[in-house]
């Protein structure tokens, strides 16, 4: 099955930095790549995704990079803010058939006001 | 609020009661998944259902779990005879199916069997 691994475990920025998060895939016929979002006691939220059909995707502050050559996804978060603080996951599943998702073990991002 | 919904919240139960979770899915959304999530850990699938039909169960799910979805709106997730290990946070996921993939997740239940 699908194995998704995440780096860094704890990520911490001064406010106003860049946050990057990458993750690795090992499944070459995975083609869709969410990032959640999970803030403590809540379920995960859907924050940006990317399909295999295209390198890169932005939305406002939050952008996410794919090399589906080298199996790698990543999550950009510019001019980060304290409410950015939370755990962040990658998945990877197959956009065919039951479209389960592998979920990485996640990042603590900690924004410094 | 028209998202993905859970019942309970929190549950708190002795080892060996049963228990019981609901999940309501986003109106119209045909597929509905359970994850569990232990702590510092990420969701693992559970199962899946596309409209009223279970078509996965993954190994995680013993024969102690069982999932229902009966009209193939709200579903339903068991776990009789609880033990330790079965202590998470049990999370609930729809999508609209098909090349729609985008699974969106409900507040989820915290489970603790004490």
């Amino acid at each position: 099955g699908e194995n998704v691994e995440q780096h860094p475990s704890t990520l911490s920025v001064q406010e106003g930095d860049s946050a990057v998060i990458k993750c690795t895939y090992s499944d070459s016929a995975s083609n869709y790549f969410p990032w959640y979002k999970q803030e403590l006691g809540k379920g995960p939220q859907l924050i940006i995704d990317i399909r295999s059909n295209v390198g890169e995707k932005k939305d406002q502050r939050i952008a996410v990079t794919l090399n589906k050559t080298a199996k790698h996804f990543s999550l950009h978060i510019t001019e980060t803010q304290p409410e950015d603080s939370a755990v962040y996951f990658c998945a990877a599943s197959q956009s065919y058939g039951n479209n389960r998702l592998a979920f990485g073990k996640g990042n603590q991002v900690v924004v410094i006001p | 609020d028209t998202g993905v919904s859970q019942d309970p919240r929190h549950k708190i139960t002795k080892r060996g009661q049963n228990v019981t979770f609901r999940c309501d899915p986003i109106s119209e959304h045909n597929r509905l998944y359970w994850y569990r999530q232990t702590l510092g850990q990420g969701p693992e699938f559970l199962t899946y259902f596309q409209n009223e039909a279970q078509l996965e169960k993954s190994r995680l799910l013993s024969d102690r779990f069982s999932a229902e979805r009966p009209k193939g709106s709200f579903s339903t997730l068991e776990i009789q005879r609880t033990e330790q290990g079965d202590s998470a946070m049990y999370l609930c996921a729809s999508s609209l199916g098909g090349i729609q993939e985008t699974q969106y997740f409900g507040p989820g239940t915290r489970l603790l069997v004490l």
